[in-house]
């Protein structure tokens, strides 16, 4: 069965600094996805990133971007210049929908504070 | 677009009661998933359907259950409620299979 491990529960850095969240997966699949999902209070998990398994080149959405090393199994996310709204849950997951899956799968998630 | 809506928002329900959640998609998108959020367990996969069939289920007992319609909407139900179904259900919609799934608002359900 696949895993995803956030080995991180919580986080803080410094509002204009830069913070890398860690993720590992598991997995005997070559053709998958995998996502960063955000989850502030409000409970709304929102995209903030996507990464196609056969693709070398890492993602990168505005200030947010990833390292992906498929070798090794993971996906550690970096926010640029950090914000005050950038403060929540951060979700690694994980999609072998190549594979039939048809499913995602979280990581226990890293709860990230911004301090002023 | 209008984003993925969740029916009701917030429910309360008594031990051994039913009670059916509603999601619908985003315009154009066929595949729904649900998810049930609990602080113990995280994150868990219920259930995905695509153009009204089921492709994948969690490892929830068969009391969870789920349909979708000819227009893509979905719901499911839940009977004999028991305690620890007390959480946060997500419904998540997406084009095509590793395509990105928009989440909605989700259902908070608690079991009293």
């Amino acid at each position: 069965a696949q895993t995803v491990t956030q080995s991180q529960p919580e986080m803080s850095v410094q509002e204009a600094e830069t913070v890398t969240l860690s993720c590992t997966y598991d997995t005997s699949e070559s053709d998958y996805y995998l996502f960063w999902y955000k989850q502030p209070p409000s409970r709304q998990m929102i995209l903030v990133i996507r990464q196609e398994a056969y693709k070398q080149q890492n993602a990168t959405e505005n200030r947010f971007s990833v390292n992906f090393q498929k070798a090794a199994k993971s996906f550690s996310l970096k926010i640029s210049d950090s914000q005050l709204g950038d403060a929540a849950m951060y979700f690694c997951a994980y999609d072998a929908s190549g594979a039939g899956s048809y499913q995602l799968t979280f990581g226990k998630g890293t709860k990230l504070s911004v301090i002023p | 677009k209008a984003g993925v809506t969740q029916t009701p928002r917030y429910l309360i329900k008594t031990r051994g009661q039913q009670v059916t959640l509603s999601c619908s998609p985003i315009s154009g998108h066929r595949s729904v998933s649900w998810y049930q959020q609990t602080p113990g367990q995280g994150l868990q996969f219920l259930f995905e359907y695509f153009s009204e069939t089921q492709r994948n289920k969690g490892n929830f007992p068969g009391r969870f259950s789920g349909r979708q319609f000819s227009n893509s909407r979905s719901e499911m139900n839940v009977s004999t409620l028991e305690l620890g179904d007390s959480a946060l259900y997500l419904c998540a919609s997406s084009q095509s299979p590793g395509g990105e799934q928009y989440f909605g608002p989700g259902t908070r359900l608690t079991v009293t």
